[in-house]
């Protein structure tokens, strides 16, 4: 089945550690696309990438930093410079930029 | 930046009632998107409805839109419990180069 899979579904993190989400999908998209949603709110955009090798920053990169090597993986990097980086996060891709997302079942972070 | 804004924030009636939720925007768009959340799961699309597009209609659910006043409603009728979920709109801008989501509405659906 063609999908996007984000692992691991729970990550455990001592403040100060880097820590790196996966995200692969095999629907063969162009664009990918990191969000990091807190309770009750809604998504907010970290970084997208809209081709292999290149990636723009979004609303909220202070402390995030992402690699394109690959069409099918787009990996996030929550560095200990992000000040609060509790939070559930979620990767999705699209055909092309801003066609429907399709969306991985997420990443809950928790940092302590 | 916060494109779309949706109401009410939650919403609870009876199964096979009428839900309705509302999103405003403030730019111009080339498309607005639903998608729906269950708790702890990722978001699925449910339809897109393109700028020169008043109405459209997927099963249950019914999207309209208004450019005029920058606003869409989502309709679902004859609710189930199934349909217990979040429920967000995502703008493409014209002129943007990513989706912008709404803070959603969270809707609960009693038996």
């Amino acid at each position: 089945d063609g999908g996007i899979t984000q692992s691991p579904k729970y990550l455990f993190r001592k403040e100060g550690q880097n820590v790196t989400l996966s995200c692969e999908q095999n629907l063969n998209h162009d664009a990918m696309y990191w969000y990091r949603q807190d309770p009750g709110q809604g998504l907010r955009l970290i970084y997208y990438s809209q081709i292999v090798n290149d990636f723009q920053k979004g609303d909220i990169a202070e402390g995030y930093s992402v690699s394109r090597e690959k069409k099918e993986s787009f990996p996030l990097t929550v560095t200990s410079a992000q000040k609060n980086p509790t939070a559930f996060y979620l990767c999705a891709s699209s055909g092309t930029a801003n066609s429907p997302l399709h969306f991985g079942n997420g990443t809950r972070l928790t940092v302590t | 930046s916060q494109q779309g804004e949706e109401d009410p924030q939650a919403l609870s009636i009876q199964e096979g009632e009428n839900a309705t939720m509302n999103c405003s925007y403030k730019t111009s768009i080339n498309n607005l998107q639903w998608y729906r959340q269950n708790s702890g799961r990722g978001l699925v699309h449910l339809i897109l409805i393109r700028s020169n597009e008043r109405e459209k209609h997927s099963g249950r659910l019914r999207v309209t839109l208004d450019t005029s006043k920058k606003s869409s409603s989502l309709l679902i009728t004859a609710s189930r419990a199934a349909d217990t979920a979040s429920y967000f709109c995502a703008t493409d801008a014209v002129g943007a180069q990513k989706l912008v989501f709404g803070q959603g509405t969270r809707l609960t659906i009693n038996p």
